[in-house]
């Protein structure tokens, strides 16, 4: 069964603290990983899209990496802005276009 | 300004009741797609549709019905057959089907 699992649940960090969010996977044929940005009440922000293991993506203080099981959206010297809930998506092999979202993972930069 | 507008921001219904959300977009996106967030539940897809007149169901589709009248538009119905309708409906779209999918501000629906 095609799966993804967003790690951790929650995340509180100091503002300028480094640290990484996971997204793993189990899906037949990759055809794309998605992340996005959620604020409260609002619709997700498209922010990366990977489609090959190895693959890098960066965003100002942003950086997407793929390998063959998960991704990493690792986020350098966070600001308060920075705060949301980040979603990890992924199209599995196959003639649909559906997506697999995660639960996501809501992150809180303190000042 | 280009994007996908989704109206009203807040619905508020009867049990019982049929309603219809909005979704408009102005981008030229071939495909747009309806999705459901529950709290502590990653995003479920309802419909999604790759071209006028035609969509397919999505995994959760039951009580709910759309349309494709329209490139820009594709407004979702909530019966009254769906159980437990009350979520936050989003809506999306994507210049092709293998594309990245952007999406509406969202409705949110309470019913009781």
């Amino acid at each position: 069964e095609d799966q993804v699992t967003q790690s951790p649940e929650a995340l509180r960090l100091q503002e300028g603290e480094s640290s990484s969010l996971n997204c793993s996977y189990t899906v037949s044929g990759l055809r794309g990983l998605f992340w996005y940005r959620q604020d409260p009440g609002k619709g997700p922000e498209f922010l990366f899209t990977l489609y090959s293991a190895g693959e890098e993506k960066e965003k100002e203080r942003l950086k997407a990496t793929l390998t063959k099981k998960e991704s990493f959206l690792h986020i350098t010297a966070p600001k308060p802005e920075d705060s949301a809930t980040y979603l990890c998506a992924v199209r599995p092999g196959g003639a649909t276009n559906k997506l697999i979202f995660g639960t996501g993972t809501l992150l809180a930069v303190q000042p | 300004d280009g994007g996908i507008t989704q109206s009203p921001k807040y619905l508020f219904r009867k049990e019982g009741q049929n309603v219809t959300l909005s979704c408009e977009q102005n981008l030229n996106h071939d495909a747009m797609y309806w999705y459901r967030q529950d709290p502590g539940q990653g995003l479920r897809l309802i419909y999604y549709s790759q071209i006028v007149n035609d969509f397919q169901k999505g995994d959760i589709a039951e009580g709910y019905s759309v349309s494709r009248e329209k490139k820009e538009s594709f407004p979702l119905t909530v019966t009254s057959a769906q159980k437990n309708p009350t979520a936050f409906y989003l809506c999306a779209s994507s210049i092709v089907q293998d594309s990245e999918q952007y999406f509406g501000p969202g409705t949110r629906l309470t019913v009781t």
